[in-house]
C-alpha cells in the first residue's frame, strides 16, 4: 500500500529564504508526482505535476525534483515570500489507478 | 473559465440526518473524483467517475456513502445517516480525460456533524 510521508509538518521562515520542502513515498512504482498548494478554507492549486520518466520540473520561483529509485521528492522555493504562506502537498498516483495519494502537507509561514 | 464548483460551501447536520453534496466539474472533463480531508491530514480518495460509469469506489468508508454522476456531469455524492466522524472537507476534483493527469479541484464542502 503506497503511503506518502512529507516533512517538516510545519515551516516559519522570515521572508527572502530559499526553501525546500520534503515528500516520500514508499512505493516507487509511480506514474507521476504532483505539488499542489492549499490556502486556508480553499481547495487545491496544482503546482507542479512531475511524469515518472522526468526528473524535474519548474515554474517560476518553484523547482521540484523527483527521484523515483529512492521514493523521493523536494520542492524547492526560491526567495521565500507572504504570499507563498499556505499548506503544501504532494500526492503520486499509481499505474492502473487513477486516485492521488496525498501527503498530510509542510504548513508553511513566510513572514516579512 | 469556470473551475470546479461545490455546494453547499459549508453544512452543519445533526447526526442522523441524510446529506448531499453537490459538483460541477468543468465542462467537457470526462474524470471525476471525490475526496474526504479530515482536519490536519492530507486528502483521502473516496470515488472515481469516467463519464457516468463509477470506477472506483475503494475509498467510501461505508455503505452509508452513496455517489452518483448519472449524466456525466455534475456528481452527489449523499451521505446517510450522518456520525460524528463524517465531519471533514469534502474535496471534487476534475480532469480532462483518463490519460489527463492533472486533477482541478473544487473548493470543498465543510460539514460539520453535531
Amino acid at each position: 500500500k503506497q503511503e506518502v510521508t512529507q516533512i517538516p509538518a510545519a515551516l516559519s521562515v522570515p521572508e527572502g529564504e530559499n526553501l525546500v520542502l520534503n515528500c516520500s513515498f514508499t512505493d516507487s512504482a509511480i506514474y507521476n508526482l504532483q505539488w499542489f498548494r492549499q490556502d486556508p478554507g480553499k481547495g487545491l492549486t496544482s503546482l507542479l505535476l512531475i511524469q515518472s520518466s522526468q526528473r524535474e520540473q519548474t515554474s517560476g520561483r518553484l523547482n521540484a525534483s523527483l527521484d523515483k529509485s529512492s521514493g523521493r521528492s523536494t520542492l524547492y522555493i526560491a526567495a521565500s515570500q507572504p504570499g507563498d504562506s499556505a499548506t503544501y502537498l504532494c500526492a503520486v498516483a499509481s499505474y492502473n489507478t487513477d486516485k492521488l495519494i496525498f501527503g498530510t502537507g509542510t504548513r508553511l509561514q513566510v513572514f516579512p | 473559465g469556470a473551475g470546479v464548483s461545490q455546494s453547499p460551501r459549508y453544512k452543519v447536520a445533526k447526526r442522523g440526518q441524510d446529506v448531499a453534496l453537490r459538483c460541477d466539474p468543468i465542462s467537457g472533463h470526462v474524470s471525476l473524483f471525490w475526496y474526504q480531508q479530515a482536519l490536519g491530514q492530507g486528502p483521502e480518495f473516496l470515488t472515481y467517475f469516467q463519464n457516468e460509469a463509477q470506477l472506483d469506489k475503494s475509498g467510501l468508508p461505508s455503505d452509508r456513502f452513496f455517489a452518483e454522476r448519472p449524466e456525466g456531469s455534475v456528481s452527489t455524492l449523499k451521505i446517510q445517516r450522518t456520525q460524528q466522524e463524517d465531519s471533514a472537507v469534502y474535496l471534487c476534483a476534475s480532469s480532462l480525460d483518463r490519460d489527463q493527469e492533472t486533477q482541478y479541484f473544487g473548493p470543498g464542502t465543510r460539514l460539520l456533524v453535531l
